[in-house]
């Protein structure tokens, strides 16, 4: 498939290794956060969501972290494996009226053999 | 399969022109979204129809317009084409809210020469 190309910061690990990728939002009265996976060619997927009633949620290898405190949110990914190598992105929203989902610029993970 | 279609796939057109994006939501799905996202961007977010109104507006051009008809597929007009309007076009929807999240095509790739 065809390459996003995007111009992003990379984190590199390890096969096997634990990732953290990280993000800052931006909006303090955001009170919904998922985090996307996007591989080359493809639309960003779901991964994993979380409210902002909770610090954290875990899902199938997957732990979502929200520090709303400093505005900080991480995805934690298990066992990381060649699969998991793509762009990463948060996304934030206020689900008022009319919400909308507003998206980081995103992290490109990469995953060694 | 996302069950949100968009085409064409890749377009590429001469600076000047007008083209048009279209999506189809996946089925059941009220909400429509459409993305931009280019080399140093990432996802930014241009126009939101509901049920066939406009609901939200982000960061969207005068040169396109975005229209959401009765069978609730949508189309994303670009017109007077610049060079920089060269991007990843992503349509995104959703049942009502967003809670949940987004499901996203798999994008139009239009260049423009």
């Amino acid at each position: 498939g065809e390459s996003v190309g995007l111009h992003l910061p990379t984190l590199s690990v390890q096969e096997g290794d634990n990732s953290i990728i990280n993000c800052a939002y931006s909006n303090s009265a955001s009170d919904y956060f998922i985090w996307y996976k996007q591989e080359s060619g493809k639309g960003p997927q779901f991964i994993i969501d979380i409210r902002s009633n909770m610090d954290k949620r875990q899902g199938q290898r997957v732990t979502v972290l929200l520090n709303k405190t400093v505005k900080h949110l991480s995805l934690q990914i298990a066992a990381t494996q060649p699969g998991d190598s793509a762009v990463y992105f948060c996304a934030e929203a206020y689900t008022g009226a009319n919400s909308k989902l507003t998206f980081g610029k995103g992290i490109t993970l990469s995953v060694r053999p | 399969d996302s069950g949100v279609t968009q085409t064409p796939k890749h377009l590429i057109t001469a600076t000047g022109q007008r083209v048009t994006l279209r999506c189809s939501p996946r089925s059941g799905d009220l909400s429509v979204y459409w993305y931009q996202q280019s080399l140093d961007q990432g996802l930014q977010f241009l126009i939101q129809y509901y049920n066939g109104e406009e609901r939200a507006k982000g960061n969207i051009l005068e040169r396109f317009s975005a229209q959401q008809f009765p069978d609730l597929h949508s189309e994303l007009n670009l017109s007077s084409l610049e060079l920089g309007d060269s991007a990843l076009y992503f349509c995104a929807s959703s049942e009502g809210t967003g809670l949940g999240g987004y499901t996203f095509g798999s994008g139009t790739r239009l260049t423009v020469v």
